[in-house]
């Protein structure tokens, strides 16, 4: 299985709002719509920020929102804040059973 | 509330075996609507799914992976453990421990992680 494509790094300016794009095939992203995020900021732990494309766990950030179109899955973060910059990766069940992430985008705040 | 925490050698040697054990406090590893699953991170690299287990001793294994791994649960200690045989630098990773909801895919609890580093 491949890991799904996300690029590798997106900025925006404080307020603005940013996509991350998550690519993958019909038989992850395209086929299923248990799609999740994941926030992880340097040397800690992975967090769960959407699940099933555009379900919040609660707690989130309702400025945290999420889509899905054909095989890429896009995560959505409005009105930007410094304390947003952070790695963000995608998740999709595949085809298989299995398991596959993305590999990673930065977000920088400018 | 419920806590997942890695432990187990930092440092492997080529060829050897990496064991690592995660143990699950706060709540039960028998509940029936969580997986446990584990995950890794090679240093400024991506995620990667690892494989997954059910408290029943049910499998779930990266294809990639599955020749060299196996996974095991202890509900006696609330632990379950991974196993990765015949190691090679490219295994050198952040491992990470997490509870694996499967009705909605998600990892939503993850353990802290630990570097373990395949070398001489």
């Amino acid at each position: 299985q491949s890991a799904l494509t996300q690029p590798a790094s997106v900025s925006g300016s404080p307020g603005q709002s940013i996509t991350v794009s998550c690519t993958g095939t019909s038989s992850d992203v395209g086929g299923y719509n248990f799609v999740s995020w994941y926030q992880q900021f340097p040397g800690k732990a992975p967090k769960l920020i959407l699940y099933e494309v555009t379900n919040r766990p609660s707690g989130v950030s309702d400025r945290f929102s999420g889509s899905k179109s054909g095989n890429t899955a896009s995560l959505t973060i409005s009105g930007l804040q410094a304390d947003d910059e952070a790695y963000y990766s995608c998740s999709s069940y595949t085809t298989i059973g299995t398991w596959v992430f993305g590999g990673g985008t930065k977000l920088t705040v400018l | 509330q419920l806590q997942l925490q890695e432990s187990g050698p930092g440092l492997v040697k080529p060829s050897e075996t990496l064991s690592l054990t995660c143990t699950v406090s706060g709540g039960s590893i028998t509940n029936a609507t969580d997986h446990w699953g584990w995950i890794r991170q090679p240093p400024g690299k991506g995620l990667e799914w690892i494989g997954s287990i059910y408290y029943s001793g049910n499998t779930y294994y990266n294809p990639s992976l599955k020749s060299r791994l196996s996974l095991s649960v202890d509900t006696s200690k609330n632990q379950f453990s991974l196993k990765l045989i015949s190691v090679t630098a490219a295994d050198t990773a952040v491992y990470y421990c997490a509870r694996h909801v499967f009705n909605g895919g998600v990892f939503d609890l993850w353990g802290q992680g630990t570097l373990v580093t395949v070398s001489s």
